[in-house]
């Protein structure tokens, strides 16, 4: 099994709300991700956290706020988003292994924000 | 800085032939490549990757790719299109840089339609 769950599926926000993304696997992966996608762009790397401690901020606002709670889940907790931050989010998950053979990573279908 | 280059923004094939979605790469060291498949509105999958041995990695759906080290290539190829292969695809590339983390550095993709 590859899957990697995201939800909501879609997600549409006032600039005031606050709300969370939701990402589950059951791989065993101890690495995972959050992207941000624009339509027919590549994605984005925004964190990254590797034995549920993050490693990686791309310098990403801090109206985004990750959070791994455990080794299967992973959240983003979004507030004071502004309009150009609609996009598809994408998670993911590999093994954090320094060895290339295991570093597939594996992607969810993608929540897709829109901020009004 | 290691790079990957998708030079085809779209590339149109007829169901039945023989397809080449093309990607150049720029890296310090052994690359670690793969090719990921994104079908609208869904999260990326992969196809394969290289590491390192056979210059001729087979991969999902009937999927290929070459990788040639004296021209920096690791075009993706398959022998005859579906039109379901109609997608975006996406060529990256390990950030050697990044330790454990795995972080892939993408090209700017390629739309791939596959006309009947």
């Amino acid at each position: 099994d590859t899957e990697v769950t995201q939800t909501p599926k879609h997600l549409v926000m006032g600039m005031t709300n606050k709300k969370s993304l939701k990402c589950e696997q059951h791989m065993g992966h101890r690495a995972m991700y959050w992207y941000k996608q624009k339509a027919k762009k590549p994605p984005e790397l925004m964190f990254v956290y590797s034995y549920e401690k993050l490693s990686i901020n791309e310098s990403v606002p801090s109206r985004f706020s990750p959070e791994c709670p455990n080794s299967s889940l992973l959240n983003l907790h979004l507030h004071a988003l502004q309009p150009e931050d609609s996009a598809l989010y994408l998670c993911a998950s590999s093994q954090p292994t320094s060895g290339g053979k295991r570093n597939i990573q594996y992607f969810g279908a993608g929540t897709r924000l829109s901020v009004l | 800085a290691q790079s990957v280059a998708q030079p085809e923004d779209q590339v149109n094939v007829a169901e039945g032939n023989p397809l080449t979605v093309k990607c150049t790469y720029s890296v310090s060291g052994n690359p670690y490549l793969f090719w990921y498949v994104q079908y609208p509105n869904r999260g990326l999958q992969f196809l394969l990757k290289y590491i390192t041995g056979d210059n001729l990695v087979k991969g999902s759906y009937g999927f290929e790719a070459e990788f040639n080290k004296s021209q920096t290539s690791f075009h993706l190829k398959k022998p005859s299109a579906l039109v379901s292969d109609s997608a975006l695809y996406f060529c990256a590339v390990r950030d050697i840089g990044s330790s454990n983390t795995g972080k892939l550095i993408f090209g700017q993709g390629t739309t791939l339609q596959v006309k009947p």
